[in-house]
C-alpha cells in the first residue's frame, strides 16, 4: 500500500480561488519533504524544500507567497496555491524522505485544474 | 547540483531485456532512484543505491558505479503494463534534493 498520502486527487476551482493539498507520511516520520509540479510530458519541477517546524525553502522562481507550505508534524506537509489563475493548473506531487532508510516515495500527486 | 541524461525513448518487446541508462554529475551524491510513471499518475518507486553494485528487485534490476557517475535499470521479462516513463534521480548529499533526468519512455511491443 501507499506509504505517502496525498489528497485531495482531483481539484477544480475558480480563479481568484485557494487549494490546499495535504500530504502525509503514514509509516514514517518524515522531517523533509518536498513538492514538485509537472506538467504534461514534462519532467518533475522541484518547487520548494518542506522542513518540519521551519520554513520552507522555495527553488528560484517559485513565489513563496503564492504556494504556501506548512510542515507542521513529522508527518503532514501541506500546499495552499493562493489566488489561483488557469496558469497555476498542473500535476502536483509531494515526496517524503525516510531518514532511517534513506528511501524518498511519491505521494499519489494532485492534478488542479484552475476556471 | 546535478546534470542528469538518459535516453528519451527506447521500445522492446514483450519478454525481452532492456536496459536503460542514466549518466549523472553532480557536486555532491547521496544516492541515486529509479521510478516508474505511468502516464497522468505519480512516480513509484522501484529502486534505490547508494553504494556500487547491483542491487536485484524481482524483475528489475538497478546498478550503480559511483566513480563512472553512471547507473542503469533493467528490466527483463518485459510485460505490456511495464510500458512506462523511467525517471533517474540522483540526490544532494547536503539538502537531500532530488534532481530527476528527463525520463525515458519506454514502450512494450507484442
Amino acid at each position: 500500500g501507499a506509504v505517502v498520502s496525498q489528497h485531495p486527487s482531483w481539484v477544480i476551482c475558480k480563479s481568484g480561488t485557494s487549494v490546499k493539498i495535504e500530504c502525509r507520511s503514514l509509516d514514517f516520520q518524515a522531517t523533509t519533504m518536498f513538492w514538485y509540479r509537472q506538467f504534461p510530458k514534462q519532467s518533475l519541477m522541484l518547487m520548494a524544500t518542506s522542513n518540519e517546524g521551519s520554513k520552507a525553502t522555495y527553488e528560484q522562481g517559485v513565489e513563496k507567497d503564492k504556494f504556501l507550505i506548512n510542515h507542521a508534524s513529522l508527518t503532514l506537509s501541506t500546499l495552499t496555491v493562493t489566488s489561483a489563475h488557469p496558469e497555476d493548473s498542473s500535476f502536483y506531487i509531494c515526496s517524503a524522505h525516510n531518514r532511517n532508510t534513506g528511501e524518498l516515495f511519491f505521494g499519489e500527486g494532485s492534478r488542479l485544474t484552475v476556471l | 547540483g546535478q546534470n542528469i541524461d538518459q535516453p528519451t525513448e527506447m521500445t522492446a518487446t514483450e519478454g525481452a531485456i532492456v536496459q536503460i541508462n542514466c549518466t549523472y554529475q553532480t557536486s555532491g551524491f547521496n544516492g541515486l532512484f529509479w521510478y516508474q510513471q505511468h502516464a497522468g499518475e505519480a512516480p513509484t518507486f522501484l529502486s534505490y543505491n547508494v553504494l556500487d553494485g547491483l542491487e536485484e528487485k524481482g524483475r528489475f534490476s538497478s546498478f550503480l558505479s559511483r566513480s563512472k557517475g553512471y547507473s542503469y535499470l533493467l528490466l527483463k521479462e518485459l510485460q505490456m503494463k511495464d510500458s512506462a516513463s523511467y525517471l533517474c534521480a540522483v540526490r544532494d548529499r547536503v539538502d537531500y534534493k532530488l534532481s530527476f533526468g528527463a525520463g525515458t519512455t519506454v514502450t512494450v511491443r507484442a
